[in-house]
């Protein structure tokens, strides 16, 4: 049962370069979510997607684009990194059943660094 | 605008000792709050949920209340041990929406020395 699994786990690009960081959860969860942790800044949520084929904005989105093309995968792309983005970027899925709500299930994160 | 905050950041007791974590949130309107543990490197593992409607919920050694009138979180954590040093972050979520986007705290550093 391999939960959230985000890749690559480490990353270093050069400032205008792209890359996509992908995330596959494999709990048929609906919700999936992109989050940045930065020291002294907390969690803050890059976007999210609420199913297959859906996206949002979350507090921090510029920068940044993500597509959900099948409900266990979640991309999240740089298209032209800036050093702003060097950060340690957290995947996580989440579930509602019968109304009730189950809680997140986080991916063990990658850390990108912008040079 | 929602507002969490942890105190203390960091806390250090020696093995054996019944501590307290504390989570403090601003609006009152929330539809859950979750404490997490992160280890040093590693993503959140999510520890506790309490849903609006519940006062408290207990796994283990660890127990978390819940007082929504007063915005007030606790994280009891008994015969604390070595192997609970880390990161423990507490979440709320808001009512707004289905998407359940959580509101986060800082952080509590904690230190289990044997």
């Amino acid at each position: 049962n391999a939960g959230v699994t985000q890749t690559p786990k480490f990353r270093v690009l050069k400032t205008g370069q792209s890359m996509t960081l992908l995330c596959a959860q494999d709990m048929n969860h609906e919700y999936m979510y992109w989050y940045r942790q930065d020291p002294g800044m907390g969690l803050r949520l890059i976007h999210y997607s609420v199913g297959e084929g859906t996206t949002a904005k979350g507090e921090v989105p510029d920068g940044y684009n993500v597509s959900r093309l099948k409900k266990q995968n979640f991309l999240l792309g740089l298209e032209s990194a800036a050093p702003s983005q060097t950060s340690v970027y957290f995947c996580a899925s989440s579930y509602v059943g019968q109304g009730i709500y189950y809680g997140y299930t986080f991916g063990s994160g990658t850390r990108l660094t912008v040079v | 605008k929602q507002e969490v905050t942890q105190i203390p950041a960091a806390l250090s007791v020696p093995e054996g000792e019944n501590l307290v974590l504390n989570c403090s949130f601003t609006d009152s309107a929330i539809y859950n709050l979750q404490w997490f543990r992160q280890d040093p490197g590693k993503g959140l593992t999510s520890l506790l949920l309490i849903q609006s409607s519940q006062r408290e919920q207990t796994s283990g050694r660890l127990n978390a209340s819940l007082d929504k009138s007063s915005g007030r979180s606790t994280l009891y954590i008994a015969a604390s041990q070595p192997g609970d040093s880390a990161t423990y972050l507490c979440a709320v979520s808001g009512n707004a929406g289905n998407n359940r986007k959580l509101i986060w705290g800082l952080g509590t550093s904690l230190a289990v020395n044997p």
